[in-house]
């Protein structure tokens, strides 16, 4: 069974202090890496796509990365806006969730104090 | 409009009720999927169409739900006989194609008392 499993659960930084989310995979013939930025009362929100070991993605303050068991998501010098859960998933080939479904972790719960 | 449209945005009914639950996805985009998030948890898979067809339902948790699409757009999730353990945010998200780049609406919140 697929597993996606993200650390920490919540995460509270001061502004401009950088840090790294860590998500966990266990998943046979990882098609790819999924991040979503959630906000309260909102639906997910795409962030990046990693598909192999190695791989490397930025936008703004968020840089994505990929080895063959986990993901890290870095912030660098955060702002107040970027508090929000951070969601990571995986898509397989049979992971349940239809032909692109995704298995979602829990989240991190990214909180950025001014 | 632009994005996924969910509604009603908030739905409470009592135990034992029927609901309905509608998505109108983004125009032109054949793929919709439905997700259901409790507090705390991500989302969890429950069905996915790929046009008018239920192509994978195995997320749906029991026979009291059902899904539809008869045109191939707008989708209706249909809970019957409501349970409390019903009770959860449901999400609606669609997508061009792209793997796993899915375009979520902003959800439909259920209380079930």
């Amino acid at each position: 069974e697929d597993q996606v499993t993200q650390s920490p659960e919540a995460l509270r930084l001061q502004e401009g202090e950088s840090s790294s989310l860590n998500c966990s995979y266990t998943v046979s013939g990882l098609r790819g890496l999924f991040w979503y930025r959630q906000d309260p009362g909102k639906g997910p929100e795409f962030l990046f796509t990693l598909y192999s070991a190695g791989e490397e993605k930025e936008k703004e303050r968020l840089k994505a990365t990929l080895t063959k068991k986990e993901s890290f998501l870095h912030i660098t010098a955060p702002k107040p806006e970027d508090s929000a859960t951070y969601l990571c998933a995986v898509q397989a080939p049979y992971s349940g969730g239809g032909a692109d479904g995704l298995t979602f972790g829990k989240g991190t719960h990214l909180i950025i104090q001014p | 409009g632009a994005g996924v449209s969910q509604t009603p945005s908030n739905k409470v009914t009592e135990k034992g009720k029927y609901v309905e639950l509608r998505c109108d996805p983004i125009s032109g985009h054949t793929a919709l999927y439905w997700y259901r998030q409790s507090l705390g948890q991500g989302p969890e898979f429950l069905i996915y169409f790929q046009g008018t067809g239920a192509a994978d339902d195995s997320g749906l948790p029991n026979d009291r739900f059902f899904a539809v699409r008869p045109e191939g757009s707008v989708s209706t999730l249909k809970i019957q006989r409501t349970e409390r353990g019903d009770s959860a945010v449901y999400l609606c998200a669609s997508s061009s194609g792209q793997a796993g780049e899915l375009f979520f609406g902003e959800g439909s919140r259920l209380t079930v008392l």
